[in-house]
């Protein structure tokens, strides 16, 4: 079936550092990612639409300049979280979705980012 | 706009005992509707989807759901439940290309 790559699983790092999370669609082309904020016993929340080539589609009050996607290839799309605070701890989940029409979206493992 | 309630963010069950997850959606076009499990700090795994073909909708680890487009729903059901069931799922329809998430329902099984 269907795999995603998320990486890295686990980020701990100081305030004020950029980190960067990897989502790999690792056995099919996918013109669509999507990246995604989950709070504690939280529903997931849409922070982006990434699509191949072009430029990220935000949701509403997501900061663009906080949180930068790069849709480079079909396989590859990265969120890198700008000059991190504590506030931006969570769990980012990344999916993919085939280009086929009709397909499920597959989702990464999740990275679960911790701010000092 | 398109959108899905799950009933009960919690449900307990005794192991071997029926599983129902309850999901109801709003939806002004036929809907894709997708049951997702996830395990913890762990990713969503897709248990199954329906897309407009047979109502009755078999998925993995024993799972199905059913369309009734009358009552709108689509309840997540498995005949015996496992401890290895114990997880959060979650219910979702597809709108304008995006996912939109049940706030989730966390499924305890007791031995």
């Amino acid at each position: 079936g269907a795999v995603v790559s998320q990486h890295p699983s686990r980020v701990i790092c100081k305030s004020g550092t950029s980190v960067k999370i990897e989502c790999r669609s690792l056995d099919f082309q996918a013109t669509t990612m999507f990246w995604y904020r989950q709070f504690p016993k939280k529903s997931l929340m849409l922070m982006a639409t990434s699509n191949e080539g072009s430029k990220a589609t935000y949701e509403q009050g997501v900061e663009k300049d906080k949180f930068l996607i790069n849709h480079a290839s079909l396989t590859l799309s990265t969120l890198t979280v700008t000059s991190a605070h504590p506030e931006d701890s969570s769990f980012y989940i990344c999916s993919a979705r085939e280009n086929r029409g009709g397909q499920p979206q597959h989702f990464g493992d999740g990275t679960r980012l911790s701010i000092l | 706009a398109q959108s899905v309630t799950q009933l009960g963010s919690h449900v307990s069950v005794s192991e071997g005992a029926l599983v129902l997850l309850r999901c109801n959606y709003s939806s002004s076009v036929p809907p894709y509707l997708f049951w997702y499990v996830q395990y913890p700090n762990q990713g969503l795994q897709l248990l199954l989807k329906y897309t407009s073909a047979a109502t009755l909708v078999k998925g993995i680890n024993g799972f199905e759901a059913e369309f009734k487009k009358s009552e709108t729903s689509f309840h997540l059901t498995k005949p015996s439940a496992h401890m290895s069931d114990a997880a959060e799922y979650f219910c979702a329809v597809r709108s304008q290309g995006n996912l939109i998430f049940g706030k989730g329902t966390k499924l305890s099984v007791k031995p």
